[in-house]
């Protein structure tokens, strides 16, 4: 099945500063690759999704970029502020409707914006 | 909104209790998912239904069971608590055509 590593596990940066997260996949037949943020006491919640048709999408200050050559996707967070501290998780997922288009998550980072 | 609610925050249960954990919906949406989440292993799915009375085995079942007798709940039972089922327990749902999962604040369960 796939597997999906995420690195680093934990990150602090200075706020003003840029985060990167990155994650590896393992089945190249994945297609979609979301990113999920989960705030203290709550639920992880969508901030944004990629497909294996585009290399790059960008929303405000967050993007994401994808290698499917490498099998590896990036977020990347720019000008970081307090409220962006929170854990992280990539995902994958091949995409069978019919097997309730399951994902499979990366272990997860704890982002720490210092004031 | 989409809203996903599960019966409890917090539980405390007893090693060989059966435990159970109710997830609503209120979206009409088709699949529904169980993760159970620990530090450093990130969400791993436990079961996952893609219609009423309909269910599927994630990558780590055993010792779990699930019901889905209505479209709108999902529950996730523990037939005999152990310790090593202490976890944070999320449950999630989507539509069929989408990708997108809605997920619940989550149940900490501790078992001792």
């Amino acid at each position: 099945g796939e597997n999906v590593e995420q690195h680093p596990s934990t990150l602090s940066v200075q706020e003003g500063d840029s985060a990167v997260i990155k994650c590896t996949y393992s089945d190249s037949a994945s297609n979609y690759f979301p990113w999920y943020k989960q705030e203290l006491g709550k639920g992880p919640q969508l901030i944004i999704d990629i497909r294996s048709n585009v290399g790059e999408k960008k929303d405000q200050r967050i993007a994401v970029t994808l290698n499917k050559t490498a099998k590896h996707f990036s977020l990347h967070i720019t000008e970081t502020q307090p409220e962006d501290s929170a854990v992280y998780f990539c995902a994958a997922s091949i995409g069978i409707k019919a097997a309730g288009n399951k994902l499979t998550f990366g272990g997860g980072t704890r982002v720490l914006v210092k004031p | 909104d989409v809203k996903v609610t599960q019966s409890s925050r917090y539980l405390v249960k007893r090693t060989g209790e059966k435990v159970f954990l109710e997830c609503v919906q209120d979206m009409d949406h088709e699949n529904m998912f169980w993760y159970r989440q620990d530090p450093g292993l990130g969400l791993r799915l436990i079961y996952f239904s893609y219609d009423v009375k309909m269910k599927e085995k994630g990558d780590i079942p055993e010792g779990y069971s699930v019901s889905r007798e209505k479209k709108e709940r999902f529950s996730l039972i523990l037939e005999s608590a152990s310790t090593n089922q202490t976890s944070m327990y999320l449950c999630a749902s989507s539509l069929r055509d989408t990708q997108e999962q809605y997920f619940g604040p989550g149940t900490r369960l501790t078992v001792t």
